[in-house]
């Protein structure tokens, strides 16, 4: 069975200061990778993807992730957080094989970007 | 319409009532998906359609849950005979291919609440 698991409910950080949200993923064989963005009353929407390639994926907004195999980590980044950055961010996993269905979301992290 | 949009936006049902929640997916798109997202949590898999068929519908939770797509494009999940327990926002989500890796685009989902 596949899993994500983002161990922080909320990460509190200031604008102008780089961000990190965390992520630890299981999965059998290789994985897909995704973030998504979630804001109030929105519909969750894309960020970015890991398939394969380079670890260092970038993606919307001025967001990345980096993907590292032998920590089975994907976690976000951003250099310079913004106050609009304030949502809710969930890290994703499907395997490589298998059917296109099974997506598996991790519980959610709040960002929340202070002035 | 440009995105995927889902009606109603708001269910209020008392406890034993049939529900139907319907999903117009982004013209074109083969995949359908229909995920369940209770308060604080992350989207969970319910079912998933390659145009007409329904391929995976193993995280139904129960045979109280049924979703349909007979002609390929808009989809209904139907919850029959509602439970508190069903009480949670649906999102349904839309892509264009059947290959694993494709982004998902979500529709603002509909909050179903069972009294």
């Amino acid at each position: 069975a596949q899993s994500v698991a983002q161990p922080e409910d909320q990460v509190n950080v200031a604008e102008g200061n780089p961000l990190t949200v965390k992520c630890t993923y299981s999965v059998s064989g290789n994985p897909y990778l995704f973030w998504y963005v979630q804001y109030p009353n929105r519909g969750l929407q894309f960020l970015l993807k890991y398939i394969t390639g380079d670890n260092l994926v970038k993606g919307s907004y001025g967001f990345e992730a980096e993907f590292n195999k032998s920590q089975t980590s994907f976690h976000l980044k951003k250099p310079s957080a913004l106050v609009s950055d304030s949502a809710l961010y969930f890290c994703a996993v499907r395997p490589v094989t298998g059917t296109a269905s099974k997506l598996t979301f991790g519980t959610g992290t709040r960002l929340q970007v202070t002035l | 319409g440009a995105g995927v949009s889902q009606s109603p936006r708001y269910k209020v049902a008392k406890r034993g009532q049939d529900v139907a929640l319907r999903c117009d997916p982004i013209s074109g798109h083969v995949s359908l998906f229909w995920y369940q997202q209770a308060l604080g949590q992350g989207p969970e898999f319910l079912t998933y359609f390659q145009n007409e068929a329904q391929l995976d519908k193993s995280g139904l939770p129960s045979d109280r849950f049924f979703a349909e797509r007979p002609e390929g494009s808009v989809s209904t999940l139907k919850i029959q005979r509602t439970q508190q327990e069903d009480s949670a926002v649906y999102l349904c989500a839309s892509s264009g291919r059947t290959a694993t890796n494709e982004k998902l685009f979500f529709g603002s989902g509909t909050q179903l609440s069972v009294l």
